[in-house]
């Protein structure tokens, strides 16, 4: 099974804030990484597909880029709706696996 | 719109067996695979496998082998996941998840999108 390595598990930041978060497999697995946020209670909600495309409907200060084993989520300038938990997830190869999750809270 | 809406909260005891259905609405039903992924309380995801909607085919992650039925029912656009054998660390969250696809220059990605709105699974003697 690949295995997605999340960091950190959990951030503190500032609305304005710039924030990376990183995601490693333990294989390549090319672009075939996908980016998720979720709120307490709801479903999660798909942001980044295939590495680096914005899903629709989602704000540009979202992005996402690298390929084959290191990936990272970026939030340019982070808003109140922003603090979440977010994962990366692998569509490579079954069974398809998740990071462990990155908490992001308001500092 | 696309939507997915799953069956209610159910409470098992040990060694009994549930089946949280799924059902679509807003796009062909035949036309995208199904996943199912589960989370337990404050953990993670999991993913559990997937269901080829229009054939019917399934695959499942080694985990839930030989304890989890993927179905369809194209009449009714609704996907079944049965799972059996329950015990307390199944209690979870579980969610359907339509996967669509993007393909370019002869690679396709999938990713799940939407979400059901989950379905708590309570697992207790």
């Amino acid at each position: 099974d690949i295995q997605m390595t999340q960091s950190p598990s959990s951030l503190s930041a500032s609305v304005g804030d710039r924030v990376t978060i990183t995601c490693r497999a333990s294989q390549s697995i090319s672009s075939y990484l996908n980016w998720y946020q979720q709120k307490p209670g709801k479903a999660p909600k798909v942001l980044i597909f295939a590495a680096s495309s914005l899903q629709s409907g989602v704000p540009s200060r979202f992005s996402g880029s690298g390929s084959g084993t290191d990936f990272t989520l970026t939030i340019s300038s982070l808003q109140p709706e922003d603090f979440a938990t977010y994962y990366c997830h692998q569509s490579y190869s079954t069974p398809e696996t998740f990071g462990q999750g990155t908490k992001l809270e308001i500092k | 719109q696309v939507q997915l809406v799953q069956s209610g909260a159910e409470v098992k005891k040990p060694g009994a067996s549930v089946k949280v259905s799924c059902k679509a609405s807003g796009y062909t039903f035949t036309s995208y695979y199904m996943h199912w992924v589960r989370q337990a309380p404050g953990q993670g995801l999991e993913w559990m496998g997937i269901i080829n909607v229009s054939g019917g085919s399934t695959s499942y992650a080694q985990k839930f082998q030989g304890r989890v039925t993927m179905t369809r029912d194209t009449s009714t656009s609704t996907v079944y996941m049965e799972l059996s054998s329950l015990r307390s660390e199944d209690t979870a969250l579980y969610y359907c998840a339509r996967a669509p696809g993007y393909c370019t220059n002869g690679v396709c990605y999938t990713w799940f999108d939407p979400w059901g709105q989950g379905t708590l699974v309570t697992v207790s003697s």
